[in-house]
């Protein structure tokens, strides 16, 4: 069974930052690649990054492009996603999920999400 | 980007119902569209890819149909489970986007 664990989530000032943690299990983890969604409650979804397999290629919303950072470490099983310079509307759930096959960027499996909240 | 809409926003049936609810892209995406469901205070969980391939265990009332611009996702015979919300996703190009979703409430 697939299982997707985030942590990391919390309180944070506007300016601050947070890295996120997602660690999986069930599959096989370096062959999939990884992404987060975010949601805020009452809201629809709203994709933020996603990374290969192999951690080489990343893609960023616009809107968080140059402030969030996603990586993976697969001997770990782990992917991360580092938010910088926090804004009030990045107050989210944020959802890890796992990209269901290389020619189709759907997302088969999802964690329970972590969520973050930016205030003053 | 390629910009998602669902309609309608909020549908209102009783158990036993055929519901339909319609996902529109702004440019065709062929058939690279993801239908998920979600639940109050859950993760979503995905029901439809490749517009109208079943996720396997998602239960056989939900069939997706569509192409190019204009998709459908219909449950056939509303189930007391199905009371949730539904949205759809294009994975034809990056940005992925969401439609804005569609919540499925009891008449």
């Amino acid at each position: 069974e697939v299982q997707l664990l985030e942590s990391g989530g919390g309180l944070v000032r506007p300016g601050g930052s947070l890295r996120l943690s997602c660690t999986a299990s069930g599959f096989s983890f370096s062959g999939y690649a990884m992404s987060w969604v975010r949601q805020t409650p009452g809201k629809g979804l709203d994709w933020v990054a996603s990374i290969s397999a192999s951690g080489d290629t990343t893609f960023y919303a616009d809107s968080v492009k140059g402030r969030f950072t996603i990586s993976r470490d697969n001997s770990e099983r782990a992917v991360y996603l580092q938010v910088n310079s926090l804004r009030i509307e990045d107050t989210a759930i944020y959802y890890c999920a796992k990209v269901a096959w290389a020619s189709g960027n759907f997302l088969d499996s999802w964690g329970q999400g972590s969520l973050v909240t930016v205030s003053s | 980007d390629i910009q998602m809409t669902q309609s309608p926003s909020t549908l209102s049936a009783s158990v036993g119902d055929r519901v339909t609810i319609t996902c529109r892209a702004n440019q065709s995406i062929s058939t690279w569209l993801a239908w998920y469901q979600q639940k109050p205070g859950k993760a979503p969980k995905l029901l439809l890819y490749q517009a109208s391939s079943l996720e396997s265990g998602a239960p056989s009332r939900f069939s997706g149909s569509g192409s190019g611009t204009e998709f459908i996702l219909t449950i056939s015979s509303l189930q007391p489970d199905d009371f949730a919300t539904y949205s759809c996703q294009q994975y034809y190009s990056f940005p992925l986007t969401f439609g804005g979703g569609t919540k499925v409430d009891i008449k």
